[in-house]
């Protein structure tokens, strides 16, 4: 089992930029969620996807958009990047329903310049 | 809206003496409670979890975290550190519906030889 992998590990970009971050989950797990990491802090919620369909979003602008394919991995795509979007952008895959724990890629490295 | 507090930025603790990290948390249900480590680049590890059931939680590489409902807490805890348990330490809190997390800023535990 590969577990959860996020492609690819590193990335930069300009401002104005779009870029879009790829995840597979781990092998069962139906639910992805994308977490922002920034530099010091603690990991913080974009949003959800199950089902193909966005279940829950974290305080986000829209600029941040998401997509869940029939697979169960999902892309994250942020538009107009901004120097604040630099981040460690994590991916966590779970079962749902379940009482679980998440299981999380090793992420990806965003620096916008 | 839940929360995760963990009050201290840095644990420092000698190579075989015990270590404990700690957490606080606010939920408007049953909390489901998680500990995760990150060592620097890397994704996050999974350690161990409350969900029910005993108040003393064992883990992942000898690590164990006490459930207290009155004080609202969810410390980690290890009888004897090990230098490699050099590490980010991350509690996070689940509310009872979806698996999304929402997280403490994070502890660095430094283990000295």
């Amino acid at each position: 089992d590969a577990g959860v992998t996020q492609s690819p590990t590193h990335l930069i970009k300009t401002r104005g930029q779009q870029v879009t971050l790829r995840c597979s989950p781990k092998s069962g797990h139906d639910t992805v969620s994308w977490y922002q990491q920034a530099l010091g802090q603690g990991p913080q919620f974009i949003f959800q996807y199950y089902e193909e369909e966005e279940r829950q979003r974290g305080n986000f602008p829209d600029r941040f958009s998401g997509h869940q394919f029939p697979n169960y991995s999902s892309e994250l795509n942020v538009n107009a990047l901004l120097l604040g979007d630099s981040a460690l952008y994590l991916c966590a895959s779970s079962l749902s329903g379940s009482g679980t724990e998440a299981f999380f890629g090793q992420g990806t490295r965003l620096t916008v310049v | 809206a839940q929360s995760v507090a963990q009050p201290e930025d840095q644990v420092n603790v000698a190579e075989g003496n015990p270590l404990t990290v700690k957490c606080t948390y606010s939920v408007s249900g049953n909390p489901y409670l998680f500990w995760y480590v990150q060592y620097p680049n890397r994704g996050l590890q999974f350690l161990l979890k409350y969900i029910t059931g005993d108040n003393l939680v064992k883990g992942s590489y000898g690590f164990e975290a006490e459930f207290n409902k009155s004080q609202t807490s969810f410390h980690l805890k290890k009888p004897s550190a090990l230098v490699s348990d050099s590490a980010l330490y991350f509690c996070a809190v689940r509310d009872g519906g979806y698996s999304t997390l929402t997280f403490g800023k994070g502890t660095m535990l430094l283990v000295s030889p």
